[in-house]
């Protein structure tokens, strides 16, 4: 049982260059989630999928795209990259329990550069 | 909108000092909320959780009390070790949103 696995663990991109992030998890949960990770913010979410065939915007969507494969897959693309995108970068999964959201578990992260 | 405020670090102690980590929020409806702790490289772990007013969540000598009355969720342990040293984060999960939202996080360091 891995729980939630992300890669690449790191990336260094130009700016203006694409790339996806990958995420999957095996606990069947039904939500998932990206989150970004910068210095003295917290976490702050990107996307989220709620179930499988939905996905909404998060607090700071701009610049990203995501695809919710199937239960299991969640990606995240950034299709030209930017400077202000360097960051770390966390998948997250969930599911409800007595109709509430329960904790979240996370993957490893991405650490990625945009020169 | 829901917010979560915490003591900025990083936090310096002494081996088997105690530790206090502040945590307030603001939230609509009955949030719960989370402790959770990143070591370094590593991704978030939960450490603890409070669903409802007064609950307590404990765990590897941490706990935290979900307190209404004052919007607070402070972290606290009696005896910190060299192996606590991690960034802490308090969260809290608001259905309406199906999100978490997190404080900026704490760096506690523990020297030997």
């Amino acid at each position: 049982n891995a729980g939630v696995t992300q890669t690449p663990k790191f990336q260094v991109l130009k700016t203006g260059q694409s790339m996806t992030l990958q995420c999957a998890q095996d606990m069947n949960h039904n939500s998932m989630y990206w989150y970004r990770q910068d210095p003295g913010m917290g976490l702050r979410l990107i996307y989220y999928s709620a179930s499988e065939g939905t996905t909404d915007k998060g607090e700071v969507p701009n610049g990203y795209n995501v695809s919710r494969l199937n239960k299991r897959e969640f990606s995240l693309r950034l299709e030209s990259a930017a400077p202000s995108q360097t960051s770390v970068y966390f998948c997250a999964s969930t599911d409800k329990v007595m109709g509430a959201y329960n904790e979240q578990f996370f993957g490893p992260g991405t650490r990625l550069t945009v020169l | 909108g829901n917010s979560v405020t915490q003591m900025e670090g990083p936090v310096t102690l002494s081996e088997e000092a105690f530790l206090t980590i502040n945590c307030t929020y603001t939230a609509t409806g009955y949030p719960s909320l989370f402790w959770y702790v990143q070591y370094p490289g590593e991704g978030l772990q939960l450490l603890l959780k409070a669903t409802k007013a007064d609950d307590k969540g404990s765990n590897k000598g941490f706990e935290a009390t979900y307190r209404k009355e004052t919007t607070s969720f402070h972290l606290e342990k009696g005896s910190v070790q060299v192996s606590d040293s991690a960034v802490y984060f308090c969260a809290l999960s608001n259905t309406g949103r199906r999100a978490l939202t997190f404080g900026s996080g704490t760096r506690l360091q523990v020297q030997p």
